[in-house]
């Protein structure tokens, strides 16, 4: 089975603090990593990982994939409140034309 | 430009009594899928589609059923309505590229509660 393990699962932090979350896998026939945030409704496409140590940026946001630790992280610095959400890391397998979605890391910042 | 719209986004059913949803996309996606997010489980695959006619079952299928008779619609259908069935769904879709790399655009989510 195809797995995709997030943590932590959930964290509170103070707006102005850096989190860092983290997203393993078991498999390695896969395409890409995608993470994606999910506020009250449809997550929404953030990055969109495929070679191993190449930093994407967006803003306050980053992502690296370590492909030897079969893991990837997402970095948020000078965290606020419009943060808070639920982050969903996934991978496009190689067959199956199919995304495989961890259980996902729900951040609360707090003013 | 709508993207992709599901409906209804609410409803609450009886153990068993049958139910559909519709999703809906205006992007000429080959691709459609259809989610279930559960609390502490992210989101499952139930049923999927590569295209017109076609359809494959996800992680999830027991108890669903789906259909892809337009490219631009994908039915979620609840034969006889389960209490596990209650859930959040999600609809995504996708285009078929060559180099594709999985990006999903989603709808805004269906709440299904089954008493």
């Amino acid at each position: 089975e195809d797995k995709v393990v997030q943590s932590p699962l959930s964290l509170v932090v103070h707006e102005g603090d850096t989190v860092t979350l983290n997203c393993s896998y078991e498999v390695t026939n896969f395409r890409s990593l995608l993470w994606y945030k999910q506020e009250k409704k449809a997550p929404t496409f953030l990055f969109m990982l495929t070679s191993s140590g190449i930093e994407k940026k967006s803003g306050r946001l980053s992502s690296i994939l370590d492909k030897k630790e079969l893991s990837s992280i997402l970095n948020i610095t000078a965290t606020q409140t419009g943060d808070s959400a639920i982050y969903l890391c996934a991978l496009f397998m190689e067959y199956g034309n199919k995304l495989v979605f961890g259980a996902g890391t729900i951040l609360r910042v707090k003013s | 430009n709508a993207g992709v719209t599901q409906t209804p986004k609410f409803r609450v059913l009886k153990t068993g009594q049958s139910m559909t949803l519709l999703c809906a996309q205006d992007m000429n996606h080959e691709y459609m899928y259809w989610y279930r997010q559960d609390p502490g489980m992210g989101l499952r695959l139930i049923h999927y589609s590569v295209g017109e006619g076609t359809t494959a079952k996800g992680e999830v299928p027991d108890g669903y059923n789906v259909s892809r008779l337009k490219k631009q619609n994908f039915l979620l259908g609840l034969e006889s309505a389960a209490p596990s069935q209650t859930s959040v769904y999600f609809c995504a879709s996708r285009r078929l590229r060559i180099t594709n790399t999985g990006e999903l655009f989603f709808g805004e989510g269906s709440r299904l509660t089954v008493l």
